[in-house]
């Protein structure tokens, strides 16, 4: 089956950094990548929509400035957290669409635990 | 707007009893997708079903079940003679027609299978 992986897996950063996590489809072409945010014992909330070669599409209340999508191949987004604090601690989860199955099957990567301390 | 709403918080049971997993959704669209997504501990999600607007068939896979039933505006999820392995944060989500793979996920709900 089609895999989704992210990198790093966990990371630990001090309040004022940026920190950088990547997307990758493994054995697929991805034309477009979603990122959620997850909060302990919360559900996911999608924060944008990534699509390569194009601006990244943001959900509301989600600042564009802080969380930079960047989709510079068909199989990988990064997502930049900019001068991360505490409140960004979360887990970052991608999923990313295969371009010949269509939209309707995506593909979730592990997951990215941040803590920003 | 499209929502999501799992009712169940959290469900404790003990091995081998059946257990159901509610799914209730708003939506205006008339073709959407629904989704069950298991998370274990480990954070990873996986892909249990998906399910089309226009196909209210029941479907079983193993010791799992779903009943889909639009008159109702619920998807909800079946575990038969559930195992300890069982036990992790389920979720249920819709995707609008048109929104090109954007899901809305409902709250989850924790599972926990005791011995």
């Amino acid at each position: 089956g089609a895999v989704v992986s992210q990198h790093p897996s966990r990371v630990i950063c001090k309040s004022g950094t940026s920190v950088k996590i990547e997307c990758r489809s493994l054995d697929f072409q991805a034309t477009t990548m979603f990122w959620y945010r997850q909060f302990p014992k919360q559900s996911l909330m999608l924060m944008a929509t990534s699509n390569e070669g194009s601006k990244a599409t943001y959900e509301q209340g989600v600042e564009k400035d802080k969380f930079l999508i960047n989709h510079a191949s068909l199989t990988l987004s990064t997502l930049t957290v900019t001068s991360a604090h505490p409140e960004d601690s979360s887990f970052y989860i991608c999923s990313a669409r295969d371009l010949e199955t269509g939209w309707r099957e995506q593909y979730f990567g592990p997951g990215t635990r941040l803590t920003v301390t | 707007a499209q929502k999501v709403t799992q009712a169940q918080t959290e469900i404790s049971v003990v091995e081998k009893e059946d257990v159901t997993l509610d799914c209730v959704y708003e939506t205006r669209d008339t073709t959407y997708y629904l989704f069950w997504y298991k998370q274990p501990p480990s954070g990873e999600l996986v892909f249990l079903i998906r399910r089309n607007s226009f196909d209210e068939q029941n479907e079983i896979s193993g010791r799992y079940s779903w009943n889909f039933q639009k008159s109702t505006s619920s998807f909800n999820f079946t575990i038969t003679a559930s195992q300890v392995v069982d036990s992790a944060v389920y979720f249920c989500a819709l995707m609008r027609g048109t929104s090109y793979g954007k899901l809305t996920f409902g709250q989850g709900t924790i599972l926990t299978v005791h011995p």
